[in-house]
């Protein structure tokens, strides 16, 4: 069963507009990751954050972390056209052996 | 995607036919996953191996197994191939021992028909 959920299944933002997708997990957790799958392609690590941390930056990506709520959040700046893709995040299951995916919030960047 | 490659990228077969895919990592990593990745379910867990001959069961493992008998080779195989075997399959190998990212082949589309 899914550990992580996004929200939304879907954006579509124009281009130099800022994308935010939320992700909310079931149980405790050492780490949230973020990864991105262009279409026809293998997912692409983005960013992993730790549980003792609560925001974290990566050239125009912020992700931040609220472990009381069990959710996390993935701001992009400025979206390009080339940020179009679906983007997943990820923690370990119970017994921390592997990862665990959500179904992903597909964006739309339009120039 | 950089020391991981998985063969073949495309497969079609006919219902029952036994289907083997491939994941080569060129890296020595320890830990290798087999995922599927279908519309409205995103990517689900089939098998995951912590070295040679060490595997284990994920969330969806029947009607699949598994083989791992060099480091740098995780075999996934459909013994008797099904309609609701038709997929995306992605490899991924762990970049650090557990606790760290993923990195993914370019995954095997199969059809089952």
């Amino acid at each position: 069963s899914q550990q992580g959920e996004e929200d939304p299944q879907a954006l579509s933002i124009q281009e130099g507009e800022n994308a935010t997708m939320n992700c909310s997990y079931k149980t405790s957790i050492n780490n949230l990751q973020w990864y991105r799958q262009n279409s026809g392609r293998g997912l692409v690590h983005l960013i992993l954050i730790r549980s003792n941390e609560r925001e974290k930056h990566s050239g125009r990506l912020r992700v931040t972390l609220d472990t009381s709520k069990k959710s996390s959040s993935l701001l992009i700046t400025a979206s390009r056209a080339a940020d179009t893709a679906s983007y997943f995040c990820a923690t370990y299951n119970q017994a921390g052996t592997a990862l665990i995916f959500g179904k992903g919030t597909t964006l739309s960047v339009s120039s | 995607d950089a020391g991981i490659t998985q063969s073949p990228r495309h497969k079609v077969t006919e219902t029952g036919t036994p289907v083997t895919l491939r994941c080569h990592q060129t890296e020595n990593h320890r830990y290798m996953y087999w995922y599927r990745q279908d519309p409205g379910h995103g990517l689900r867990l089939i098998h995951y191996s912590y070295g040679v001959k060490d595997t284990d069961k994920g969330e969806v493992s029947d009607g699949y197994s598994v083989s791992r008998s060099k480091t740098e080779d995780f075999l996934l195989t459909l013994e008797s191939a099904t309609s609701s075997q038709t997929s995306v399959y992605f490899c991924a190998i762990s970049v650090q021992e557990q606790g760290g990212g993923y990195t993914f082949g370019s995954g095997t589309r199969l059809t089952v028909v």
